[in-house]
């Protein structure tokens, strides 16, 4: 079966650097996408990796090994703006979304 | 990046009444558009995929009769939730894929609140 596996919930410091681990298992496989998701609000792109190796944006980075079904997403000086839910989804065979059940970034100051 | 709206952003109704949720991408042509529910502290559910000009696929669990789609234009898709029930109250999302665009990506709407009282 499809499966995306994200942790639940995270806590990291104002200023600090957070790393959110994701592994898939998809049927075919046509890329890795990371999102943010605030309270309420929907999804909002952040990255997206269909060949290996580390993608930078700014504060965010996103990795891929597809060998080892294994993507991560960097977050580097996190501010507080910067709590919210993050979504790893991966793109099957048919061109459609698995996702994961999101990791929630707490921030403290 | 890519618009998509959705309408009305918030609704509430009596149990037993219908809700029509409007999707529209407001600068690209999508083919395919995909309706999510989500649940308070829960991920996204994908309901279905509405092709235009073709009639929708519905995961599995998802009444086609109580949540019916309609894909009229390469713009606008609709949800409607027929009779609905206090169970039905979520928040639904509405994403569309630009085919024409960078890495089959898809771009969300700004999600509708549905209360059934």
């Amino acid at each position: 079966g499809q499966n995306i596996d994200q942790p639940t919930e995270m806590t990291a410091t104002e200023g600090a650097i957070v790393q959110i681990n994701c592994t898939y298992q998809t049927s075919g496989f046509n890329g890795l996408f990371w999102y943010q998701q605030h309270a309420g609000e929907a999804p909002t792109f952040l990255s997206y990796n269909v060949l290996d190796g580390l993608e930078e944006k700014g504060r965010f980075s996103s990795f891929l090994s597809r060998s080892k079904g294994y993507s991560y997403l960097l977050l580097k000086e996190l501010q507080m703006k910067d709590s919210a839910s993050y979504l790893c989804a991966a793109m099957d065979s048919n061109y459609q979304l698995i996702w994961g059940a999101g990791t929630k970034l707490i921030i403290k100051p | 990046g890519a618009v998509v709206s959705q309408h009305p952003s918030w609704v509430i109704c009596k149990s037993g009444t219908s809700v029509k949720i409007e999707c529209r991408s407001l600068d690209f042509q999508a083919t395919t558009m995909f309706w999510y529910r989500q649940f308070p502290k829960q991920s996204l559910m994908l309901m279905a995929t509405s092709n235009e000009g073709s009639k929708a696929t519905y995961e599995q669990g998802v009444e086609k009769d109580k949540f019916l789609i309609n894909h009229a234009s390469l713009t606008l898709s609709t949800l409607t939730v027929t009779s609905a029930h206090p169970e039905d109250s979520s928040f639904y999302i509405c994403s569309a894929r630009d085919l024409g665009g960078e890495a089959n990506e898809q771009f969300f709407g700004p999600g509708t609140r549905l209360t059934v009282l």
